[in-house]
């Protein structure tokens, strides 16, 4: 199992640019997560799924959507690139509410 | 509002040592605790978590307290080695919760000197 599968691992965007990050897991886990990681700040939660079709708000979602049509599949979408989106993003999942993240290597982005 | 505390920000171990990194929460309604281990370039891990209703959990060197009256909990690693230098980040979330929806500590860079 390749657990969970972020791309792309790096990426530099101009203000104002939209991207994708895609998340995959092929673990059939019905929760899944976006994390950024900043320094000296934790990690701090985007935006969840409980599973296909349902997605939430988590601690800081402004600037970012999110959509979740398949178990596999949680992409984040940043829709107008500011130099504040610059992080390390993570994608989590687990299997149930109940049972602990796996998280991806991340995708370090930055925005010029 | 930062709901989980963590200290130190840095730490350095010699090899054989004991290192002890503390967090303390604030939300009375969290009961799950995990620590996550995380390497340069790779995601976070779960290396060991505690519900509230005992107050140590041990596994290998790795040891977790918890003391709900004061609302704080510590990692213990016993003998420390250099390969469990890594970032080290304490979170929280309730039962019936998402784990999901973890708060995270800010996080403890371990350095473990030979």
């Amino acid at each position: 199992n390749a657990g969970v599968t972020q791309t792309p691992k790096f990426q530099v965007l101009k203000t104002g640019q939209s991207m994708t990050l895609q998340c995959a897991q092929d673990m059939n886990h019905e929760y899944m997560s976006w994390y950024r990681q900043d320094p000296g700040m934790g990690l701090r939660l985007i935006h969840y799924s409980v599973g296909a079709g349902i997605t939430d708000q988590g601690e800081v979602p402004n600037g970012y959507n999110v959509s979740r049509s398949t178990t596999e599949d949680f992409p984040l979408r940043l829709l107008s690139a500011a130099p504040s989106q610059t992080s390390v993003y993570f994608c989590a999942s687990s299997r149930d509410s109940n049972s602990p993240l796996h998280f991806g290597n991340g995708t370090r982005l930055t925005v010029t | 509002q930062q709901q989980v505390k963590q200290s130190p920000q840095s730490l350095i171990v010699q090899k054989g040592g004991i290192s002890i990194i503390n967090c303390a929460y604030e939300n009375t309604a969290f009961d799950y605790f995990p620590w996550y281990q995380q390497f340069p370039g790779k995601g976070p891990a779960l290396l060991i978590a505690i519900r509230p209703d005992v107050s140590e959990k041990k596994e290998g060197r790795f040891t977790i307290s918890f003391n709900k009256s004061a609302k704080q909990f510590s990692l213990h690693i016993m003998d420390s080695q250099p390969g469990d230098s890594a970032t080290y980040f304490c979170a929280a979330s309730m039962w019936g919760g998402s784990q999901g929806n973890l708060i995270f500590g800010k996080g403890t860079k371990l350095s473990v000197k030979p």
